[in-house]
């Protein structure tokens, strides 16, 4: 099932690059959402849109920029990589319409594990 | 702010046996609570949710406990087997139609 995917799968860049994160999605879903995954914190939400016009900061937005290109596409941007910025990234979308089984079910890709050396 | 605590962070459970996950939220706007799987490599999917209208669901082996007075949740894994070996996320939001706080995750293992 590709209905949410990302690229690339693996990045290993150094400090100081910028690096683009890709997520692109064939759900029809409005909301999209950026969160990073570390052992023992969980997963943190970065940013989310609820439309094409809408980008909101998350929890840890700090060091990361977005951009909603289309209600199919979004995407993370690191503008100066840090080595604590290493980590696995998920993209997710929802449809509180209620196409999933639950009316907010989030529909999360398969990650991007991103190492800053 | 960790307005979901999650624990224990790992777990091993001998296969049938029933492994719990608790977990507890602050915010007592909160009206929807999910718990999503993950496998090694995957992205999280939704495994079962609950309103704080009902204080337990079942959904084949799995089933949430909900407590509103103490403002915890718990999932319960029935005849647990090797395959439901994988990190599990409790998760919290508010009218059910806003964005997800995620606890901390479990790392379960069973073992045959």
């Amino acid at each position: 099932d590709a209905d949410v995917t990302q690229t690339p799968r693996n990045r290993i860049t150094k400090t100081g690059k910028r690096i683009m994160l890709e997520c692109s999605q064939t759900k029809g879903h409005d909301r999209m959402y950026w969160y990073r995954q570390d052992p023992g914190l969980g997963l943190r939400l970065i940013y989310y849109s609820f439309d094409v016009k809408d980008i909101n900061k998350g929890e840890i937005s700090d060091g990361y920029s977005v951009s909603r290109q289309a209600q199919a596409k979004f995407s993370l941007s690191l503008e100066s990589a840090i080595p604590n910025q290493t980590a696995l990234y998920f993209c997710a979308t929802s449809d509180p319409g209620g196409s999933g089984r639950n009316y907010n079910e989030q529909f999360f890709g398969p990650g991007t594990r991103l190492t800053v050396l | 702010q960790q307005q979901v605590k999650q624990s224990p962070q790992s777990l091993i459970v001998q296969k049938g046996g029933i492994p719990i996950i608790n977990c507890a939220y602050e915010n007592t706007a909160f009206d929807y609570f999910p718990w999503y799987q993950q496998f090694p490599g995957k992205g999280p999917a939704l495994l079962i949710a609950i309103r704080p209208d009902v204080s337990e669901k079942k959904e084949g082996r799995f089933t949430i406990s909900f407590n509103k007075s103490a403002k915890q949740f718990s999932l319960h894994i029935m005849d647990s087997q090797p395959g439901d070996s994988a990190t599990y996320f409790c998760a919290a939001s508010k009218d059910g139609n806003e964005k997800l706080t995620f606890g901390t995750g479990t790392r379960l293992t069973i073992i045959p």
